[in-house]
């Protein structure tokens, strides 16, 4: 089955900085990779995702490049607020088959003032 | 708010009883998946249920089941409870399991969160 690492496990930023989190998957089939916020007790939310058909994806500060040959992709998140201060999942699946998200282990970001 | 509803909040129970944990999908979705978050788990998916038929399972314990019913709505069944088995439930929901669309985006609920004592 699917396998997704995720680092780091855990990033501080200084407010306006950027943010990079690295995942890499094993099967080579999946074709969708979303990511998502999770603040403390909250539910995950999806920020951003992309399909194996696009390198690239950008919405406002928030980007997402994937490396199919690598099977690798990252979250790029620029002029970071303390908002942002967040638990963020990387996942991975194969659409049409069942649609199951493999998540990674998470990234502590947090955004210091 | 993502349209998903989870019910209870909370529950806290003791070891070995059973409990049945409710989720109801966004308007117009028919595929719904749970997950289990716990602190050495992360988070990890159970079994999705598509139109009244599971349609995938993951690594669910036999003492777990679930169902969908005809109103879409899903329950999440966990019996003879252990301490391990004390996480946050998570049910979400796509309008299809996936066809490469946005049409099979999953969408949380807030979670119940199960403490077993």
């Amino acid at each position: 089955g699917e396998n997704v690492e995720q680092h780091p496990s855990t990033l501080s930023v200084q407010e306006g900085d950027s943010a990079v989190i690295k995942c890499t998957y094993s099967d080579s089939a999946s074709n969708y990779f979303p990511w998502y916020k999770q603040e403390l007790g909250k539910r995950p939310q999806l920020i951003i995702d992309i399909r194996s058909n696009v390198g690239e994806k950008k919405d406002q500060r928030i980007a997402v490049t994937l490396n199919k040959t690598a099977k690798h992709f990252s979250l790029h998140i620029t002029e970071t607020q303390p908002e942002d201060s967040a638990v963020y999942f990387c996942a991975a699946t194969l659409t049409g088959g069942g649609n199951k998200l493999t998540f990674g282990t998470g990234t502590q970001l947090k955004v210091e003032l | 708010d993502s349209g998903v509803t989870q019910t209870p909040k909370h529950l806290i129970t003791a070891t070995g009883q059973r409990v049945t944990l409710r989720c109801s999908p966004r308007s117009g979705d028919l595929s719904v998946y749970w997950y289990q978050q716990s602190l050495d788990q992360g988070l990890q998916f159970l079994i999705q249920y598509y139109n009244g038929e599971e349609r995938a399972k993951g690594n669910i314990l036999e003492r777990f089941s679930a169902q969908q019913f005809p109103d879409l709505h899903s329950e999440l069944n966990l019996s003879s409870l252990e301490l391990g088995d004390s996480a946050l439930y998570f049910c979400a929901s796509s309008v299809d399991p996936g066809d490469g669309s946005r049409r099979d985006t999953q969408y949380f609920g807030p979670g119940t969160r199960l403490t077993v004592l």
